[in-house]
């Protein structure tokens, strides 16, 4: 079974410019997290997505930052227009929906975010 | 205050030796308690999930979790150069999945 992948692993760009982030969940994982580590601090939670819908986006930083997950699948995050404090990892992970507090969150590799 | 709290370490200890890790939290309601290995570059990796009270055994490693303490460790036993690596401790609140996580600690296993 393939797991959680991220693309791109890494992205360099130009502060002002956007930048989109892909994760594809394992198959099946109806939930679909975004969280992100910025230099020196601990991995922050974005947003979850239950299926194609938000459920919980109270880590969203600010309106730079859209996430979508059309068709329920895959999932994209853009930035735009990127500030110098986007820098950091990005992280995506999957889970299965049980209902309860117990799903296991398995994470993707990370795609490296530095904003010149 | 953090949420989560963890010693960033580095944790040195002997091969074969035991390693331990602490972890607070400060939301009382938590319910869901994990334990993840990280290597320098690469993506979180769960080894230990924890639910209730006491201990939990897989393998080399142990959680423990005391809710009155707001407390959970994770003991590596017969530490291997392998095992070298940040481990997270991360919760869920009662609120929701999101994972809320500490700092990490950084483990150093020698030779």
């Amino acid at each position: 079974e393939a797991g959680v992948t991220q693309f791109p692993s890494h992205s360099v760009i130009e502060k002002g410019q956007t930048v989109t982030l892909r994760c594809d969940p394992i198959s099946g994982h109806d939930n679909l997290y975004w969280y992100r580590r910025v230099m020196g601090k601990e991995i922050k939670f974005l947003l979850h997505f239950v299926k194609e819908s938000k459920q919980d986006e109270s880590g969203m930083p600010n309106n730079r930052f859209l996430a979508e997950r059309t068709g329920g699948t895959y999932s994209t995050l853009k930035v735009q227009p990127a500030e110098l404090e986007d820098s950091g990892v990005y992280f995506c992970a999957s889970s299965q929906w049980t209902g309860g507090f117990t799903d296991t969150q398995y994470f993707g590799p990370g795609t490296r975010l530095t904003v010149l | 205050q953090k949420e989560v709290e963890q010693n960033s370490g580095p944790l040195s200890v002997p091969e074969g030796a035991i390693a331990s890790l602490n972890c607070t939290y400060s939301d009382r309601g938590s319910q869901s308690f994990f334990w993840y290995r990280q290597y320098s570059g690469k993506s979180p990796e769960l080894i230990m999930s924890i639910y209730s009270n006491g201990d939990k055994e897989d393998g080399r490693f142990t959680a423990q979790l005391n809710k009155a303490s707001q407390y959970v460790s994770l003991l590596i036993r017969d530490s291997q150069p392998s095992d070298s690596a940040t481990y997270l401790c991360a919760v869920i609140s009662p609120a929701g999945n999101k994972l809320t996580f500490g700092g990490g600690t950084r483990v150093l296993v020698k030779p």
